[in-house]
């Protein structure tokens, strides 16, 4: 069974710090594994996806780095601004019909 | 290209009641997911739809709970008989025809409360 783990559970920095949050899946099989951004009280919004043959993504000032062998995903977020706290999850299909297994989320704070 | 609309956004209902949520996909998309947030744990999946059919209704507990996704008109997951417990977000995502292999794009959510 697929489990998706992302540490750390929270996270606060200073504007202008670059963010690094992680994601790890035990099963490697992933057909692709996506980023989502939630803001309190709101829906996900897709922030990326990475398919199982990329290495990595980027949009803007986003960019995650896909690595199946060791089950790992991670999200850097350059030069972090205060719009930019929010709790960041990751998930990957668990099975062929493409319904997403959820970690538990990262939530960032980014101090002004 | 309108996103993927929930509504009502919001929905409080009494225990014993019934509460119906509604998910319009977007244009093009014919698979329908449903997931649930409970205050303080992540997303888990409920059921996948795709039109006139259940495909996986696996997450979804075995009483009260109901989902269709009609040749016509939005997907409706269906609570009857609410207790305290089902308060929670619900979200539903679609996704177009290939399925496995593309972005979920995510509602807004129904936030249920059951007093």
């Amino acid at each position: 069974k697929q489990e998706v783990t992302q540490i750390p559970a929270a996270l606060s920095v200073p504007e202008g710090e670059n963010l690094v949050l992680n994601c790890s899946f035990t099963d490697s099989a992933i057909y692709n594994l996506q980023w989502f951004r939630q803001d309190p009280g709101k829906g996900l919004t897709s922030l990326l996806l990475i398919q199982s043959s990329q290495r990595e993504q980027t949009s803007g000032r986003l960019n995650a780095s896909l690595d199946k062998s060791s089950g790992r995903s991670t999200l850097y977020i350059a030069a972090s601004q205060p719009g930019d706290s929010a709790t960041y999850l990751c998930a990957v299909p668990a099975d062929s019909w493409g319904k997403l297994q959820f970690g538990a989320g990262t939530q960032v704070v980014v101090t002004p | 290209n309108a996103g993927v609309m929930q509504n009502p956004r919001h929905l409080v209902r009494r225990r014993g009641q019934e509460a119906r949520l509604r998910c319009s996909p977007m244009k093009g998309h014919s698979h329908v997911y449903w997931y649930r947030q409970l205050p303080e744990e992540g997303l888990k999946f409920m059921v996948y739809l795709q039109k006139e059919n259940i495909i996986d209704e696996s997450g979804m507990p075995k009483e009260r709970f109901s989902a269709e996704f009609p040749k016509e008109g939005p997907s409706i997951l269906r609570i009857q008989q609410v207790v305290r417990g089902d308060s929670a977000a619900y979200f539903c995502a679609s996704s177009p025809p290939s399925g496995r292999g593309d972005t979920q794009y995510f509602g807004p959510g129904t936030r249920l409360t059951v007093l």
